[in-house]
């Protein structure tokens, strides 16, 4: 089945810890992103990547680290966690970077820093 | 600049009466607009898309989006709602700037009652 996959789905970590979250998809895209999703904000990007080894920052990187060493692998790493950093994060993949491309997402990951 | 204005942040209709989201945007260019649907603990699945062919787009589970460029409106209808239905629709802009940007709108929320 052609999917979007995230790990964990749920996180509860405390300030300064550092963690990953891992996205992994099994369509061959070149296009990845992820996304944090906060109560009236709809989504907003945080970081893209057009292939292996090109990542760009998106809307809102600040707090956030990402690689691209695989095209079906893409983490999301934060070094450093704070509380604002709370929030629900989603992967995305496409097969190109093209304005009508579908992108296909993650079912996301609910992440609380305390 | 791309933006993108839901106009309801809550909808609630009756099981078999019609639905309409609204939403509006902004795009300098000819843009490609996404109906995705969230349901509760789920990822976005795509609704439907237009992408500069014909102004009514037909989607999933009935739903269908009208492009009016002259009122810049991409409105989200269904003939007869069912209490599936119930979930978080985003309306989306998609905009390439090198790479491909979405735009989501802040979200509306659909209940929908017996």
């Amino acid at each position: 089945e052609a999917q979007v996959t995230q790990n964990p789905r749920y996180l509860i970590t405390v300030t300064g810890k550092k963690l990953t979250v891992t996205c992994s998809q099994n369509m061959n895209h070149e296009y990845m992103s992820w996304y944090r999703q906060d109560p009236g904000l709809g989504l907003r990007q945080i970081y893209y990547s057009m292939n292996v080894e090109v990542t760009d920052k998106g809307d809102v990187p600040e707090g956030y680290k990402v690689s691209r060493k695989e095209k079906r692998n893409f983490p999301l790493i934060l070094e450093s966690p704070s509380p604002n950093q709370t929030s629900l994060y989603f992967c995305a993949s496409s097969k190109l970077a093209g304005k009508q491309e579908t992108q296909y997402f993650g079912p996301g990951t609910r992440l609380l820093v305390l | 600049a791309q933006s993108v204005t839901q106009l309801d942040s809550h909808v609630s209709v009756s099981e078999g009466t019609p639905v309409l989201l609204r939403c509006n945007y902004s795009s300098s260019y000819s843009p490609s607009l996404f109906w995705y649907v969230q349901h509760p603990n789920k990822g976005l699945q795509l609704l439907l898309k237009y992408t500069s062919a014909a102004t009514l787009v037909k989607g999933i589970n009935g739903f269908e989006a009208e492009f009016k460029k002259s009122e810049t409106s991409f409105h989200l209808t269904k003939p007869s709602a069912h209490m599936s239905d119930a979930a978080e629709y985003f309306c989306v802009v998609s905009v390439f700037r090198g790479y491909n940007k979405l735009i989501f709108g802040a979200g509306t929320r659909l209940a929908v009652h017996p």
